[in-house]
């Protein structure tokens, strides 16, 4: 069954405080990538796609990067307003137009 | 353009009752999808419509969901014989033929007592 699988579950950085988050997945054949954002009580937004290995995106603070088992987004000098949970999300090959999301990754920026 | 709009945003229902909720999707998106989150979870898909045509449907929506939407536009999502497995946000997106990046809605909060 394809699966998707984030980590860590949860990242408190402090302000300033670059890391990245890890999104990997089961190879039965990728059609893209995709990155989201979730803020409390709300729907996830979208950040970026990915279809090749190899392939970057950039948007203000955040990078996203694949290769062809997982995919980052890194986080560069991160701001208490880039708290949120960030979801990853497959669209796997054979599976029409439904896409496969990660359980996220909660991530905490304090002062 | 307003976004994808879903409501009600909260909904409190008894079991076994009936609930139906609503969405309006970008206008121009010719696609349409439910996904159901429950807390501390993503997404899960539920149904896809492309202009009127339910063109796939999960495991996951048991014969007590149902998902129409009629001339291509709004469509609405009922649950029957609601149970307290039930609960969750059930969000809508859409987007346009070939484009996967959806547009989600703000979702339905969903709480069966």
């Amino acid at each position: 069954e394809d699966q998707v699988t984030q980590s860590p579950e949860a990242l408190r950085l402090q302000e300033g405080e670059s890391s990245s988050l890890n999104c990997s997945y089961t190879v039965s054949g990728l059609r893209g990538l995709f990155w989201y954002r979730q803020d409390p009580g709300k729907g996830p937004e979208f950040l970026f796609t990915l279809y090749s290995a190899g392939e970057e995106k950039e948007k203000e603070r955040l990078k996203a990067t694949l290769t062809k088992k997982e995919s980052f987004l890194h986080i560069t000098a991160p701001k208490p307003e880039d708290s949120a949970t960030y979801l990853c999300a497959v669209h796997f090959s054979g599976t029409a137009s439904k896409l496969t999301f990660g359980t996220g990754t909660r991530l905490q920026v304090t002062l | 353009d307003t976004g994808v709009s879903q409501d009600p945003r909260h909904k409190i229902t008894k079991r076994g009752q009936n609930v139906t909720f609503r969405c309006d999707p970008i206008s121009e998106h010719n696609r349409l999808y439910w996904y159901r989150q429950t807390l501390g979870q993503g997404p899960e898909f539920l149904t896809y419509f492309q202009n009127e045509a339910q063109l796939e449907k999960s495991r996951l929506l048991s014969d007590r969901f149902s998902a129409e939407r009629p001339k291509g536009s709004f469509s609405t999502l009922e649950i029957q014989r609601t149970e307290q497995g039930d609960s969750a946000m059930y969000l809508c997106a859409s987007s346009s033929t070939g484009n996967y990046g959806y547009t989600f809605g703000s979702g339905t909060r969903l709480t069966v007592v």
